[in-house]
């Protein structure tokens, strides 16, 4: 059991541009959790998957972000015409059922 | 949605000394965890504890879930100690989303 990764752990971007991150869950866990937590926060629920079911998304969410799971197994967030609102961690959570494992997370700055 | 409170918001500690977290929230829930989140800010789980009592070497929680509170209790605190201390949970009536309170942010000086 390797744990949760996500890829990369840091992203530098201009505003304007689109970027896509990459979770890797533990192998089995079919719950897998999107975060963003900004400077001195706690970690904002974004999106949750049951396998490749997108089933609950947040009203923070908005059309510029997408999510996906293909095959029920690693997910990818993307974000398209970044702002420098956008600029936060986010984290990447899987789950067997109940209890969640998070990753190290991908630092986004937009200049 | 579920409101989650935490308390106090900083804590400053000398080495050895003891301390307790607590956690409020505002419906019932099914799933209740406390998290440290270290310097490099990974997420770690300390317990899963939606109801009941559970102890890990130094730390310890308790959950009342009919009074809608938890504690986490940190005894001879060390300098690793330091970091953030997040509380989350989730509810029956708040989907799959899981809500995490603001953090206790905790410093332990040699």
């Amino acid at each position: 059991d390797t744990g949760v990764s996500q890829d990369p752990r840091h992203k530098i971007t201009k505003r304007g541009q689109n970027v896509t991150f990459r979770c890797d869950p533990i192998s089995e866990h079919n719950r897998l959790y999107w975060y963003r937590q900004t400077l001195g926060q706690g970690p904002e629920f974004l999106t949750y998957f049951q396998n490749e079911a997108q089933l609950e998304k947040s009203r923070l969410l908005s059309d510029r972000f997408s999510a996906e799971r293909p095959k029920g197994s690693f997910s990818t967030l993307e974000i398209q015409r970044t702002e420098q609102g956008d600029s936060a961690m986010y984290l990447c959570a899987s789950s067997p059922g109940s209890e969640q494992f998070f990753g190290p997370g991908t630092r986004l700055t937009v200049l | 949605g579920i409101q989650v409170e935490q308390s106090p918001p900083d804590l400053i500690l000398q080495e050895g000394a003891n301390s307790t977290l607590r956690c409020n929230f505002s419906d019932s829930v099914n799933n209740l965890q406390w998290f440290h989140q270290n310097p490099w800010g990974q997420l770690i789980n300390l317990f899963y504890i939606p109801s009941g009592t559970k102890q890990n070497g130094r730390l310890s929680a308790t959950t009342v879930a009919t009074e809608r509170y938890s504690l986490l209790y940190i005894s001879s605190s060390q300098t690793t100690d330091s970091g953030v201390y997040f509380c989350a949970v989730e509810g029956p009536t708040g989907g799959f989303k899981t809500i995490f309170g603001a953090g206790t942010r905790l410093f332990v000086k040699a």
